[in-house]
């Protein structure tokens, strides 16, 4: 069975700096590309942050782009969101998932997400 | 950047009763569009991928159709469970990877 699980969000001033962890399982992690969606309470989902399997090419939203650092560790299934210069519009659940395509294709959607871990950003 | 948007906003239904939503994006996407739904309180889950191919488990009530710029998700019969926000997302242009602002189906 697929699984991801977010861990690392909490309470931080504007400003701060926060590192979120996402834990795979049940598949070939080395194998997909994955990326992180966040949303705000009561919004909609809005991407952030992509990686691909050997860490390059790495994309971001223009809303976190140099502010946020998305990265991997293949070995231990692990993959990070790096925050930093955080602020109040970067309060949500953050959410990490795999990118998912058939063989032969060149796109494919999100197939699983994890449960989220909620980022709160006040002072 | 591909805009997606999604009508209606809020739509009121009855437990049995057929739901339509709609998905417009602001240029093609060809097929490669996705619908989520997301029950409260959870993450959102994968329905339909490709406009109309059912994921793993997904019951056959759940059916997508459309390419290029418009596209439907139908929900034949609606049950107790599928009352929830339905998002629809483009895979085709990319990134960045972009959502349409989701309808929520309430119970009438």
């Amino acid at each position: 069975e697929v699984q991801l699980v977010e861990s690392g969000g909490t309470l931080v001033q504007p400003g701060g700096s926060l590192t979120l962890s996402c834990v795979a399982s049940g598949f070939n992690f080395n194998g997909h590309g994955m990326h992180w969606v966040r949303q705000a309470p009561g919004k909609g989902l809005e991407w952030i942050a992509y990686l691909s399997r050997s860490s390059s090419p790495i994309h971001y939203a223009d809303s976190v782009k140099g502010r946020f650092t998305i990265s991997r560790d293949n070995a231990n299934n692990l993959v990070f969101l790096r925050m930093s210069g955080l602020r109040v519009e970067d309060t949500g659940v953050y959410f990490c998932l795999r990118w998912f395509w058939f063989p032969g294709e060149s796109t494919g959607p999100f197939d699983h997400w994890g449960q989220g871990t909620l980022v709160t950003v006040s002072s | 950047e591909i805009v997606m948007t999604q009508s209606p906003a809020t739509l009121s239904v009855s437990p049995g009763d057929r739901a339509t939503l709609s998905c417009r994006a602001s240029q093609s996407v060809g097929t490669n569009l996705a619908w989520y739904q997301q029950r409260p309180g959870q993450a959102p889950r994968l329905l339909i991928y490709g406009a109309s191919t059912r994921a793993t488990g997904i019951p056959a009530r759940f059916s997508g159709s459309g390419f290029g710029t418009e596209f439907t998700l139908t929900v034949s019969s609606l049950q107790s469970e599928d009352f929830a926000v339905y998002y629809c997302q483009q895979y085709n242009d990319w990134p960045p990877w972009t959502f349409g602002p989701g309808t929520k189906v309430e119970i009438k």
